[in-house]
């Protein structure tokens, strides 16, 4: 079956630059979230989008921002880039039922900010 | 606001142990609840989900169980084996308005001694 789809896997920037990252959702999933986890750190909830639209917002900084597409892929984009912005960002997916959601996650993009 | 924690922070066992990780919730006006495993610096591994209707879901060697009203889940790990050493992720999902919204908890970090 196919999963959520996170592209790079690995990521080196240096201070300052930007950087932007993919999530394809599982096919027929209607909504995306992302996550941020941190060194030693558990996931923390940034921004997601249903139907293409912004549907909840977390602790996601200013410098970022995203946005879902018509093909319901979805891209995190960064700027201004800092150290501690090194982190593992994962991308979720869901189709939107109620009680019966279930979030299926990628395997992550690793952020290395140098 | 969910707070989700997960006691304890670390277990160390001796292989063939069966043990029990803890997970609790704030609020019991939960959609499901999932529990998740996370090797180093890799992805996360889904291993059980648990719907609010259930009291317990089992797959191999796992058996975690719900309990909404006391706000409670456990999973119980049989048998342990190196391998199975890795972090564990409690994660509830809820409605955050009208938004399916999961938190995770900080996990348990488990290590099986062969």
């Amino acid at each position: 079956a196919a999963g959520v789809i996170q592209s790079p896997r690995h990521l080196i920037k240096e201070k300052r630059e930007t950087a932007t990252l993919k999530c394809y959702p599982i096919p027929r999933h209607d909504t995306v979230y992302w996550y941020q986890q941190g060194p030693g750190q558990d996931p923390q909830f940034l921004i997601s989008f249903y139907e293409k639209m912004q549907s909840d917002k977390g602790s996601i900084p200013d410098r970022f921002s995203a946005q879902q597409f018509s093909d319901y892929h979805s891209e995190l984009n960064m700027s201004s880039l800092e150290l501690g912005d090194s982190a593992l960002y994962f991308c979720a997916s869901s189709l939107r039922q109620g009680g019966d959601t279930e979030a299926f996650f990628g395997q992550g993009t690793r952020l290395t900010v140098v | 606001k969910q707070e989700v924690t997960q006691i304890p922070a670390a277990l160390s066992v001796p292989e063939g142990e069966n043990l029990v990780l803890n997970c609790s919730f704030t609020d019991s006006a939960i959609y499901n609840l999932q529990w998740f495993r996370q090797d180093p610096g890799k992805g996360l591994t889904s291993l059980l989900l648990i719907q609010s209707s259930q009291r317990e879901q089992t797959s191999g060697r796992l058996n975690a169980s719900l309990d909404k009203s006391s706000g409670r889940s456990t999973l119980y790990i049989a048998a342990s084996q190196p391998g199975d050493s890795a972090t564990y992720l409690c994660a509830v999902g809820y409605s955050g308005g009208s938004n399916y919204k999961l938190t995770f908890g900080k996990g348990t970090l488990l290590t099986v001694n062969p």
